[in-house]
């Protein structure tokens, strides 16, 4: 089946340092990826949908200069989490979609845990 | 928006059987999806309905979709230790939207 890689699985970086996270999907070319945030015991959050060769689309209340995201490939989104907080502590999530994004299953990477200290 | 609720918690024996449902506000979704999620892991796909059926069955589980009452459930048979974790129902509208996520406890 599908695979989708994401790396680092878990970093930890100091208040003001930048992260970068890549998600890659293995074996099949994604169009478009998304980029999940997740809070302890609660649901995923979308933050941005990730275009291949052109700007992302963010949520309402997510800062694109925060959350920097490049779609460079068809099998590569990378999300670079810039001058980094505490607050940005969290557990990120990318997924991609093999067929068209809003008629086809979403298969997700394992997750990067990102501890700000 | 999207609009999905779950119950957050469901403790079963081994053995028995685990429903877990779900209901939600738009019915605009093409495939309705069930994800797994261990701790501190990604998504799992599970099993996924398309909206104009109401059952699926996949082995040990079972999707229920009763569209009159925007119900989704899922039933997993001869529930395992293995089985533990978080299910999210989840709806496609362009962008894939999630319940709050179900626990599910399997005690020995």
């Amino acid at each position: 089946g599908a695979v989708v890689s994401q790396h680092p699985s878990r970093v930890i970086c100091k208040s003001g340092t930048s992260v970068k996270i890549e998600c890659r999907s293995l074996d099949f070319q994604a169009t478009t990826m998304f980029w999940y945030r997740q809070f302890p015991k609660q649901s995923l959050m979308l933050m941005a949908t990730s275009n291949e060769g052109s700007k992302a689309t963010y949520e309402q209340g997510v800062e694109k200069d925060k959350f920097l995201i490049n779609h460079a490939s068809l099998t590569l989104s990378t999300l670079t989490v810039t001058s980094a907080h505490p607050e940005d502590s969290s557990f990120y999530i990318c997924s991609a979609s093999q067929g068209a994004a809003d008629n086809s299953p979403l298969h997700f990477g394992n997750g990067t845990r990102l501890t700000v200290t | 928006g999207e609009d999905v609720e779950q119950s957050l918690f469901l403790s079963v024996r081994e053995g028995d059987s685990s429903v877990i449902n779900c209901t939600y506000t738009d019915s605009s979704s093409t495939y309705l999806y069930w994800y797994k999620q261990e701790p501190g892991a990604g998504l799992q796909l599970l099993t996924y309905i398309f909206s104009n059926m109401d059952m699926k069955q996949d082995q040990r589980l079972t999707v229920l979709l009763n569209k009159k009452d925007k119900h989704l459930s899922l039933r997993i048979a001869d529930t395992q230790t293995g089985d533990s974790a978080i299910y999210f129902c989840a709806f496609n509208t362009g962008k894939l939207i999630f319940g709050q996520g179900t626990t599910l406890q399997v005690k020995p």
